[in-house]
């Protein structure tokens, strides 16, 4: 399958900081796939990252409060700013690519107290 | 109505016995359909995509009916590594976002 770096793994922060979540993926893709699943839920997409162009941004997620950057066709990075508890999650990257089809980083899990 | 919604499980089933998975889906515009299999703590993963005609792989079957717009995966002689949360998938074309049910967890009990 596509091969998908993503850190990190996991962290604990404090409310009020920022996380900055990276995936590096292993050949050049047109889009990546930002989620979040929730303790106990599936998993919902955040938004859909562009190399050069900005982010589209499913309902109930903002730029502001999940930053994105796609600098290039192989990486993006997912910012989850001024954190609190209800942002405690998995966030999981993903990609398209034939032929392996859409694969997902092994995710990030983030608990803030 | 959620876009995709599954049976809500839990299934608790004996080691060798079958078990069936129902998901429907409410946009009809929908053009590709997958099981992904998650493990605790783990991402998902895909398990098998599913076609109008039928699939089959090794103990594990998937159906579609388009015209009602549900999607079906079988388990046969279940074996305890099968314990997972099944993900019932869709997306509507070839690199737009998946759309994920709720999923069904499942546990095969030695």
């Amino acid at each position: 399958s596509a091969v998908i770096s993503q850190k990190p793994s996991r962290d604990i922060c404090q409310r009020g900081t920022s996380l900055t979540i990276q995936c590096q993926v292993d050949s050049q893709v047109t889009m990546m796939f930002w989620y979040r699943q929730q303790p106990g839920q599936s998993l919902t997409l955040i938004a859909t990252a562009n190399q050069g162009s900005e982010a589209t941004y499913e309902s109930g997620f903002v730029i502001d409060k999940f930053p994105i950057s796609r600098p290039n066709l192989t990486f993006s990075t997912l910012t989850v700013s001024n954190m609190s508890p209800e942002d405690s999650s998995i966030y999981l990257c993903s990609v398209n690519r034939e032929p392996y089809g859409y694969t997902f980083g092994s995710g990030t899990r983030l608990t803030v107290v | 109505r959620k876009e995709v919604e599954q049976d809500p499980g839990p299934f608790n089933v004996p080691e060798g016995a079958t078990v069936a998975f129902n998901c429907t889906y409410s946009n009809s515009a929908s053009q590709s359909f997958f099981w992904y299999r998650q493990d605790c703590r783990k991402e998902p993963k895909l398990l098998m995509s599913v076609y109008s005609s039928g699939n089959e792989d090794g103990r594990f079957t998937a159906q579609l009916n388009r015209a009602s717009q549900y999607i079906s995966l079988l388990i046969r002689d279940s074996k305890l590594s099968d314990s997972a949360t099944y993900l019932c998938v869709v997306t509507s074309s070839g690199n737009t976002p998946l759309v994920f049910g709720k999923g069904t967890r499942l546990s095969v009990i030695a």
